[in-house]
């Protein structure tokens, strides 16, 4: 089993250019998140599907959207980057809402 | 508002020599308290989840505590491969799943 994957794995965007990044799970787990983490912060939601069909925003969410394509995948966008998008962004999964998350490689991304 | 707060932000220990990592937190109706170790370049990987006061969980050389306002990751006779990043999570009653993390404690162990 891969776990949790996410590509691509390093980024760089100039200001005003869209992109999205992928993630996708092999566990069979029912929720999927999405954080940011930045030097001398801890890791932040971004956005949540707590199961296939829903989505939520969670404490950074603007700027971004999220689409959850099936069971597996989670992706996220970013419709106009701005240089305080520079971040390392991580996904996440679990079994359920409560359940322990298990956390990818990470996609590292700088705006110009 | 939720919080976690881990201490010491970086500690330096000589192999061999055990300590201790804090995580104190703030949360209306505690669900869960996650440790995990985070690597240069790398996403968290999980430890621990303790779900109540009193409960201990341990693993290799790692034990992690919980009280009703902090946890503790003890940490005995270090060897050099733990050298990382720990970081402390916790999950409130009424969220969806989110966590709130800590900014993390980052251990050296120098052989």
């Amino acid at each position: 089993n891969a776990g949790v994957t996410q590509t691509p794995k390093f980024q760089v965007l100039k200001t005003g250019q869209s992109m999205t990044l992928q993630c996708a799970q092999d566990m069979n787990h029912n929720s999927m998140y999405w954080y940011r983490q930045d030097p001398g912060m801890g890791l932040r939601l971004i956005y949540y599907s707590a199961s296939e069909g829903t989505t939520d925003k969670g404490e950074v969410p603007n700027g971004y959207n999220v689409s959850r394509l099936n069971k597996r995948e989670f992706s996220l966008r970013l419709e106009s980057a701005a240089p305080s998008q520079t971040s390392v962004y991580f996904c996440a999964s679990s079994q359920g809402p409560v359940e322990t998350q298990y956390f990818g490689p990470g996609t590292r991304l700088l705006v110009l | 508002e939720d919080q976690v707060t881990q201490s010491p932000e970086a500690l330096r220990l000589q192999e061999g020599e055990s300590s201790s990592l804090n995580c104190s937190y703030t949360v209306s109706g505690l669900r869960g308290l996650f440790w995990y170790r985070q690597d240069p370049g790398k996403g968290p990987e999980f430890l621990f989840t303790l779900y109540s006061a009193g409960e201990e969980k341990e693993k290799e050389r790692l034990k992690a505590t919980l009280t009703k306002k902090e946890s503790f990751l003890h940490i005995t006779a270090p060897k050099p491969e733990d050298s990382a990043t720990y970081l402390c999570a916790v999950q409130d009653g009424g969220s969806q799943g989110n966590l709130i993390f800590g900014k993390g404690t980052k251990l050296s162990v120098k052989p």
